[in-house]
Formats: structure tokens, sequence, C-alpha cells
């Protein structure tokens, strides 16, 4: 059984700032990562997906994936009101099959 | 456009009275997943399926049923629901292993 831990928040950063958001998981078989973004009463949306360690960066995002320690981040640069959502962390062992295990996600508040 | 449907989107049903969710991707992915969603307890994978005629159990399989007899359907079957199967269900999909996937709009279910 993984476990996917995600600090539930809430974050707050004013607009144009940076937000961190880290997530750690329980073993060190997981192959690949992603970061969603769920906006509430809607479905979670992919931001990111990282499968090697180190930076993979996309726009204001930047993921980070450090197996050794088991964590994976997101970073959001020039935070946006409109990137406030709840971010969630999900890990997947392809090699044993294609289960998905979610943590229970970090709220984000944007302040103008 | 590349989408995942579920319906309904939207049931109140009654303790005992079998129902179906039905789930269809147009994106020709292998795989797809069933979640339910609750409040402090995230994404949790209920059933997932690799292939045609090919599914698996996730973490939380008891009390549902799926069939995959085509690669663009996933029907979720609930036999005899259960107040404590009321959650919010998300259908999601994914071209092969360890791929990101993608998520239908959400079905909430009410069961009393």
């Amino acid at each position: 059984q993984k476990e996917v831990e995600q600090n539930s928040g809430p974050l707050s950063v004013p607009e144009g700032a940076i937000a961190s958001l880290n997530c750690t998981y329980s073993d060190r078989v997981s192959q690949s990562f992603f970061w969603y973004r769920q906006y509430s009463g809607k479905s979670p949306e992919l931001i990111m997906s990282i499968y090697s360690n180190g930076d993979k960066e996309d726009g204001r995002f930047t993921a980070q994936l450090n197996k050794a320690s088991q964590y994976v981040s997101l970073l959001i640069r020039d935070s946006q009101p409109s990137d406030s959502a709840t971010y969630l962390c999900a890990v997947n062992d392809w090699t044993t099959g294609n289960q998905f295990y979610f943590g229970t996600g970090t709220s984000l508040t944007v302040i103008p | 456009e590349a989408q995942v449907t579920q319906n309904p989107r939207y049931l109140i049903t009654v303790t005992g009275k079998k129902l179906t969710v039905t789930c269809s991707q147009n994106m020709n992915h292998e795989y797809m997943s069933w979640y339910r969603q609750d409040p402090g307890l995230g994404l949790r994978q209920i059933y997932y399926s690799m292939n045609v005629e090919v599914t698996d159990k996730g973490d939380v399989p008891e009390g549902y049923k799926v069939s995959r007899k085509e690669k663009r359907n996933f029907p979720l079957i609930l036999e005899s629901p259960s107040p404590n199967q009321t959650s919010l269900y998300f259908c999601a999909s994914s071209l092969g292993d360890g791929d990101e996937q993608y998520f239908g709009p959400g079905t909430r279910l009410t069961v009393t």
C-alpha cells in the first residue's frame, strides 16, 4: 500500500509570489509522478508529469523530483488568483500494473 | 474534441437499487480507471482496466463491479448501493502504462 502525503494547507501567497507545494511518498518503486489542479466541484486537470530525478519546467510551473528522498514538489512562479485551487500529487508504479495513488491535496489561495 | 464523458452527472437513489454509471473515452486509450473522492480522504482508486477484458482491483473495490467489453467504455456498477457509497465519482483514462490520466467531469452519487 503506497502512501502519498501532502500538507493540506491552506497555503496562502500574494499575487506574483512563488507558491511551493510538497509531496512525499512511501516507497521507492514508484515510477511516475503527477501534479493535478482541481477547482472546487470540478474534475482534476493535469499540470505536470515527471518521471526522472531533477527539475521539469513548463511555463510558470516547475516540478522537482528526488527519488532518493521520495519527494516531489511543484513550484508556481508569478502566482495568479486563478491558480487558487487544490493541488493533488499522484504516484504510479506502472511496472506492477496501473494503480495510482493520490495525496489528499493542498489548498492554495493566491491573494490579489 | 478529446474527452472522457460520464453519465449521469448527478444521481440520487435508494439503498439496494442497482445502478450503472457509464464512462466513455474517445482518445483510443488503453487504460481506464474509476475513482471515488471523499472529503479528507482524497481520490481513491476503485478499479482499473489495462485493456479490453482486463480489469483489476484498486484500493476500494468492495461493493463495486466493472466491465471492459469495448476499449472506449468502462461502466461502474453498484449492484446494491449503500449510503457509504455516497461520493463523487470520477472516471479517467490514459494512453498507456504510467501515462498521465485524463478525468471525466464526475458523477455525484447520493444513496439514501
